[in-house]
C-alpha cells in the first residue's frame, strides 16, 4: 500500500511554455501532499505543502504565480511550471502522508524530470 | 535556525559495515526519518526514529540520541546495489520535514 504516482516521468518544454505535472496516491487518499525540486547533486528542496480544499503554503523563494499548485481531490495534486526558462529544468518529486500513521511517513512519487531548451 | 548535517561522500567495501552519522539542530522533534535515494529516483524509505535506541530492520539499522541531536545509519554486508545517497531528515514540531544535503556511498568491490 502507500503508492503514489507521478506523469509525465520526464518532460522537454520550449522557454516560455506552461508544463503540468500530476501527483496522485493510488491506494489511500491524502490531505496533504508536498512538492519538491532537486537539483543535481544536492538535496531535497520543499517548494511547497498541498492540502486538498486549500491554497497551497509556498516555502519562501518559491513564487506562487510562477508554480501553480491545484489539490482538487484527495488523490490528485497538480503542479503548473507556467512560461518555463531553463533555469526551471530540475527533478520534481511529490509526496503523499498516509493518514492515520503515527509516524507520518511521507511517500514519494518516482519524480518528474523537466527539461526546458 | 534548522540545521541537519551529515557527511558529504563515503567509501565502504562490499561485504563490510558502514554508519552513516546525522546531527540536527530543528525547532521541535517529532521523529527522524532515513532515506534512500539511487540516482535519478525518488527517495525510498529506510527508518524512523522517535524514541531513543536501535531499531533493527534486515541488514539496516538506525539509532537515535534526542538529547544528543544524533542518529546514525548502519548498512550491514554492504552490497553493491547499496551505492546510493543516503538522506537524514527531521520531522519539527510542524511535522514538516527538514533534510540533510545527503551522504553520497560508494561501494567499491
Amino acid at each position: 500500500g502507500a503508492v503514489v504516482s507521478q506523469h509525465p516521468s520526464w518532460v522537454i518544454c520550449k522557454s516560455g511554455t506552461s508544463v503540468k505535472i500530476e501527483c496522485r496516491s493510488l491506494d489511500f487518499q491524502a490531505t496533504t501532499m508536498f512538492w519538491y525540486r532537486q537539483f543535481p547533486k544536492q538535496s531535497l528542496m520543499l517548494m511547497a505543502t498541498s492540502n486538498e480544499g486549500s491554497k497551497a503554503t509556498y516555502e519562501q523563494g518559491v513564487e506562487k504565480d510562477k508554480f501553480l499548485i491545484n489539490h482538487a481531490s484527495l488523490t490528485l495534486s497538480t503542479l503548473t511550471v507556467t512560461s518555463a526558462h531553463p533555469e526551471d529544468s530540475s527533478f520534481y518529486i511529490c509526496s503523499a502522508r498516509v493518514p492515520d500513521r503515527g509516524s507520518y511517513e511521507q511517500y514519494f512519487g518516482p519524480g518528474t524530470r523537466l527539461t526546458v531548451t | 535556525g534548522q540545521n541537519i548535517d551529515q557527511p558529504t561522500e563515503m567509501t565502504a567495501t562490499e561485504g563490510a559495515i558502514v554508519q552513516i552519522n546525522c546531527t540536527y539542530q530543528t525547532s521541535g522533534f517529532n521523529g527522524l526519518f532515513w532515506y534512500q535515494q539511487h540516482a535519478g529516483e525518488a527517495p525510498t524509505f529506510l527508518s524512523y526514529n522517535v524514541l531513543d535506541g536501535l531499531e533493527e530492520k534486515g541488514r539496516f539499522s538506525s539509532f537515535l540520541s534526542r538529547s544528543k541531536g544524533y542518529s546514525y545509519l548502519l548498512l550491514k554486508e554492504l552490497q553493491m546495489k547499496d551505492s546510493a545517497s543516503y538522506l537524514c531528515a527531521v520531522q519539527d514540531s510542524n511535522y514538516q520535514l527538514i533534510w540533510g544535503a545527503g551522504t553520497k556511498l560508494i561501494i567499491k568491490p
